[in-house]
């Protein structure tokens, strides 16, 4: 019964290839969010969606590509990855609005080699 | 623009004693205020949040935070602290414009000696 959760845990890939990371939460939120933390430890907003539409973008190369299916679930899409690439990316989700606290995935170690 | 100063990268305290990790902010309009736990290889977790009302705010694990508007700052306490509360700790702001944002401090990371 994890809330939110992501696959895989690990990813580790060399230069040029492109990956996924995939998010599902069962906690019935309208709102689902990408963050990158860099090595040390800075979190940084990547993209948010709220009921399937994008509404934050931050300045992220346009490598990165986001899609949600659904309100459950949120993947992030990597094109042509890069060294500077290698960081943990979270998926976290939350209610609507400034008052709601958000609730985060474990977390996928991403590693380009 | 919105931003969150934690101004300490590491804050060391004996167990027993009280803890403090200091935030600061800066906002246009109401502050939306909250704290935030990550233990090592794990995800963040939320401990508390300042929305508007009693400026002593309590959330998990015994801790509280004190929203202070004058001095724009919310400091995560603790009377007593554990061992089990070494972890790294965040403090965030909810931009009010669209989207909402939210804007994470640089993190603290909380030694608590035996």
């Amino acid at each position: 019964d994890t809330a939110v959760s992501q696959t895989p845990k690990y990813l580790v890939t060399q230069m040029g290839n492109d990956k996924s990371i995939k998010c599902e939460q069962n906690l019935g939120h309208d709102t689902m969010y990408w963050y990158k933390q860099d090595s040390k430890k800075f979190l940084k907003i990547m993209f948010s969606y709220n009921n399937k539409e994008l509404i934050i973008n931050e300045t992220v190369p346009n490598r990165f590509s986001p899609k949600s299916p659904d309100k459950a679930h949120l993947n992030l899409h990597i094109n042509s990855l890069e060294l500077g690439d290698s960081a943990v990316y979270f998926c976290a989700s939350s209610l609507q609005g400034q008052a709601y606290e958000q609730y985060f995935g474990p977390g996928t170690r991403l590693t380009v080699t | 623009a919105q931003s969150v100063a934690q101004p300490e990268d590491q804050v060391n305290v004996a167990e027993g004693n009280p803890l403090t990790v200091k935030c600061t902010y800066s906002v246009s309009g109401n502050p939306y205020l909250f704290w935030y736990v990550q233990y090592p290889n794990r995800g963040l977790q939320f401990l508390l949040k300042y929305i508007t009302g009693d400026n002593l705010v309590k959330g998990s694990y015994g801790f509280e935070a004190e929203f202070n508007k004058s001095q724009t700052s919310f400091h995560l306490k603790k009377p007593s602290a554990l061992v089990s509360d070494s972890a790294l700790y965040f403090c965030a702001v909810r931009d009010n414009t669209g989207g909402f944002k939210t804007i994470f401090g640089a993190g603290t990371r909380l030694f608590v000696k035996a």
